[in-house]
């Protein structure tokens, strides 16, 4: 099993949909996981962490599921602009190192 | 703050010749990391460099080497460039939490390499 899968997508929603992504990683001991976005041709940039069962921001919430070893994202009231690839980031045992998915694309249009 | 800088924003190479990357973050972070990013592969690590003075092998590290020259720079050699090292590569640092958590890394804009 990959330490960190994501269904690559892409997810095509219109603007105003609620989409959801999952994620789910192998090391059972990882305490803290994140959402990275990326848009094209740019670096990664933090979206959200999560360290305990989820975390809200605004039109974003991530959860957590640690039994089945997943987590969420969910987009609320999409924005043309939220169009970006979001990456799922797990600790890699011993917790220096991060392990990144592949990513989940997302667009979204008028 | 400038965050984490990296040179040159883009290199083209032919097969054998060397370059070195450079990256430097003004964030005194002690953790700092080269990844290379490749279409359908995701971000895969080269190098890191927990603190000032150590570096180690990540998972693609054959064909590089790295200097953490101070705390604030860290830096990326390829010695004889093959065209399987085309990709884009990051630069990112990072802290560790009190609790030990592996906390936000910031990134780089990246540097794009072509090796013909």
């Amino acid at each position: 099993r990959k330490e960190v899968e994501q269904d690559p997508g892409p997810f095509n929603v219109p603007e105003g949909a609620t989409v959801a992504f999952n994620c789910t990683y192998s090391n059972s001991a990882s305490q803290s996981f994140f959402w990275y976005r990326q848009d094209c041709r740019k670096e990664p940039k933090l979206l959200m962490s999560v360290y305990s069962s989820g975390n809200e921001d605004g039109r974003f919430t991530a959860q957590l599921n640690r039994a089945s070893q997943y987590i969420s994202l969910l987009i609320r009231d999409s924005k043309l602009s939220d169009s970006a690839t979001y990456l799922c980031v797990v600790p890699h045992t011993g917790f220096q190192k991060l392990v990144f998915g592949t990513g989940t694309r997302l667009l979204v249009s008028p | 703050n400038a965050g984490v800088t990296q040179t040159p924003k883009f290199q083209v190479l032919k097969t054998g010749q060397s370059m070195t990357l450079q990256c430097a973050q003004d964030m005194n972070h002690n953790s700092m990391y080269w990844y290379r990013q490749d279409p359908g592969m995701g971000l895969r690590l080269i190098y890191y460099s927990a603190s000032e003075g150590t570096t180690d092998k990540g998972e693609v590290p054959n064909g590089y080497n790295v200097s953490r020259l101070n705390k604030r720079e860290f830096s990326l050699r390829l010695e004889s460039a093959a065209p399987s090292q085309t990709s884009v590569y990051f630069c990112a640092s990072s802290e560790m939490g009190a609790s030990g958590n592996q906390e936000t890394q910031y990134f780089g804009p990246g540097t794009r390499l072509l090796v013909l």
